[in-house]
């Protein structure tokens, strides 16, 4: 069936290193790829998003991969700050499909100081 | 910034009432979305919504649930009977168009007792 899922549930880094969240998706008619940041007691918060014509896409400290190949996704934080602790959701869009996000299940981020 | 707000942030309602949610999404985005989180898990998406009708809703968007867009403001989600089980996070998102960023709001937590 359609899901989207997160090689690690938790992640622990050190202040100043860099960061990598992983995600697989199975929907290969998914065309367009998010993550999202939630912060607890919030709502998701977009950080960056991907269409499938591309592999790579960079942002101010973020980095979103794809690969199509192995439908995997992966988010990478330059110079992680504490700030960045959150949990991290990738979300995969089904060509017309109304717009729906299938989240994945979230990957915990913790930054040490 | 333009936001979506959710309105209330915190329902207590007892099993088999009747609950409505309320959200107000960005002024000029088109599409419209209910979400849900129970605690601890993914965000998993219940409906979308766009030129006032239901575009794509999942298995849990049951005949217990419907959404409505009673002025040119307000979006709403209503529980006809809730449920033990429909106690979670409640998330209201909107987005332009398909494929784009989906704003969310910062959710409604739904009790039921």
């Amino acid at each position: 069936g359609e899901s989207v899922g997160l090689h690690l549930p938790t992640l622990s880094v050190q202040e100043g290193d860099n960061s990598i969240i992983n995600c697989a998706y199975s929907n290969s008619a998914s065309d367009y790829f998010i993550w999202y940041k939630q912060e607890s007691g919030k709502g998701p918060q977009f950080i960056i998003d991907i269409r499938s014509n591309m592999d790579k896409r960079q942002g101010q400290r973020v980095t979103v991969l794809l690969n199509k190949t192995v439908k995997h996704l992966s988010l990478q934080i330059a110079a992680t700050q504490p700030g960045d602790s959150a949990v991290y959701f990738c979300a995969e869009s089904p060509y017309n499909q109304g717009g729906k996000l299938i989240f994945g299940q979230g990957t915990e981020l913790s930054v040490k100081p | 910034e333009p936001e979506v707000t959710q309105t209330p942030s915190h329902q207590v309602t007892q099993m088999g009432q009747e609950v409505i949610l309320r959200c107000v999404p960005i002024s000029n985005h088109l599409y419209f979305y209910w979400y849900r989180q129970i605690l601890g898990q993914k965000v998993e998406f219940l409906v979308s919504f766009y030129n006032n009708e239901i575009s794509e809703k999942s298995e849990i968007f049951d005949d217990q649930f419907s959404v409505e867009r009673p002025d040119g403001s307000n979006f709403t989600l209503k529980i006809r009977s809730t449920k033990l089980e429909d106690s979670a996070m409640y998330f209201c998102a909107s987005s332009e168009e398909t494929s784009t960023e989906a704003f969310f709001g910062q959710g409604t937590r739904l009790t039921v007792v």
